[in-house]
């Protein structure tokens, strides 16, 4: 099976750096995505990490551990506009779908 | 420009009548799949498809059915809707290759009385 755990809620102040972290257990590992989502509306693809190592787009970046199934996300220069959901989810070696986590609800306070 | 739509955006509808929900994409991707949002549940995998003819049972895909007739719908129906199934459906799509980016629809909101 698979289950991939996130924390439900982090609070950051505008500026800030934030991370949000991810672990995962599954079997035939391919790689570890993370989406966001605003209130109301659909999932959007921010980040992919098949290997391990940091990942960097602009101010957001995702890291990846597979020998520690570990990942997270971070951000950087937190804005009013990220705040939002965020999802972690993993793909595997043997079909093309994707399992998602339950989601990290971020809050960036003025 | 490419896209993914659902219709309908909102349904209301009675417990034990069918329903169909549609999506439709024209990024001529291979790989379709639907998912159910809840709170504190995240996105939960319900059929999947890997192309014309091909679909695959998700995590949560009882009551629920797909086919694939074409590269560009996938339909997902409840068969007999039940209050459980009151949820926001999400439609998404993928090329299927390398880092398999979902692409998603704007969601279904479906409410069963």
């Amino acid at each position: 099976g698979q289950s991939l755990e996130q924390p439900s809620e982090v609070t950051a102040v505008e500026g800030a750096i934030v991370q949000i972290n991810c672990t995962y257990q599954t079997s035939g590992f391919y790689g570890l995505s993370w989406y966001q989502q605003h209130d109301g509306g659909a999932p959007t693809f921010l980040s992919y990490n098949a290997l391990d190592g940091l990942e960097e787009t602009g101010r957001f970046s995702s890291f990846l551990s597979r020998s520690d199934s570990y990942g997270y996300l971070l951000l950087q220069e937190l804005q009013m506009k990220d705040s939002a959901s965020y999802f972690c989810a993993v793909s595997t070696y043997n079909n093309n779908d994707m399992r998602f986590g339950a989601g990290t609800r971020l809050t960036v306070k003025p | 420009d490419a896209e993914i739509t659902q219709s309908p955006r909102h349904k209301i509808t009675e417990t034990g009548r069918q329903v169909t929900l549609a999506c439709h994409q024209t990024w001529n991707h291979n790989n379709m799949f639907w998912y159910r949002q809840d709170l504190g549940h995240g996105l939960r995998l319900i059929h999947y498809s890997y192309g014309v003819q091909d679909t695959n049972k998700g995590e949560v895909s009882d009551g629920y059915s797909v086919s694939r007739s074409n590269t560009e719908d996938l339909p997902l129906t409840l068969e007999s809707a039940a209050s459980s199934q009151t949820s926001v459906y999400f439609c998404a799509s993928s090329e299927g290759s390398g880092a398999n980016v979902l692409t998603f629809g704007a969601g279904s909101r479906l409410t069963v009385l």
